[in-house]
């Protein structure tokens, strides 16, 4: 597609639940990357997918985090027993690898656990 | 631990007048650098970036400048026009033996241009 798309735009869920977010990267973009910003925080690394493999998931921030690519193309992130404070929104970013363009990033994901 | 920082959560200025945002990191091994723009709602895009080996890049409007012996670099925005109004985020990497690219970044300055 022309730019990352993400979705849901908006996910309000129950503390204790399950979510998935989703990113569908630029065509042909190997590099993949999520991060999250909380509120009045910075952009915080979470994970770092090449291809399909995650060879930096050091930002990941418990066990209840995970996330997975297939194809190449469209990855998920699965944040598992919901808590209050994942409460962000979680931006995808993909790129072709070279540094000097940086990433293109899509709108994020904007959860509440409530 | 915040590698890149962004000591000034908001700046403002005149239209028309330049606009100096700053960023400082304490990681000695970053040599690649970019600066994003934010819009509400939206992610953020890519802006400019400056390798170790320059310490100056410009494109336009904007320009960064950077320091390595002090571990700063600037954007420099002349002349500042409304729609310039964000949230600029300052963002660093390292290549560790030909890592990740991961980019870490700072918290974020935002920038409201008056009329």
């Amino acid at each position: 597609g022309a730019g990352v798309s993400q979705s849901p735009s908006n996910k309000v869920t129950e503390k204790g639940k399950d979510v998935e977010l989703r990113c569908d990267p630029i065509s042909g973009h190997t590099a993949l990357y999520w991060y999250r910003q909380r509120l009045g925080q910075g952009l915080e690394f979470l994970i770092y997918f090449q291809g399909n493999s995650a060879p930096d998931k050091s930002g990941l921030p418990s066990d209840r985090f995970s996330a997975e690519r297939t194809g190449e193309s469209v990855s998920t992130l699965t944040i598992q027993r919901t808590q209050q404070e994942d409460s962000a929104v979680y931006l995808c970013a993909s790129s072709l690898g070279d540094r000097e363009y940086g990433y293109t990033f899509g709108s994020g994901t904007r959860l509440t656990v409530v | 631990d915040q590698q890149v920082k962004q000591n000034s959560p908001s700046l403002s200025v005149q239209e028309g007048r330049i606009s100096i945002l700053n960023c400082d990191y304490t990681n000695s091994m970053f040599d690649y650098f970019l600066w994003y723009k934010k819009y509400p709602a939206e992610g953020p895009t890519f802006l400019i970036s400056i390798s170790s080996i320059k310490d100056k890049n410009e494109d336009g409007r904007f320009t960064v400048f950077l320091n390595k012996s002090a571990k700063h670099l600037s954007l420099h925005i002349v002349p500042s026009q409304p729609g310039d109004s964000a949230v600029y985020f300052c963002a660093a990497s390292a290549r560790y033996g030909g890592a990740t690219n991961k980019l870490i970044f700072g918290t974020g300055t935002l920038l409201a241009v008056q009329p």
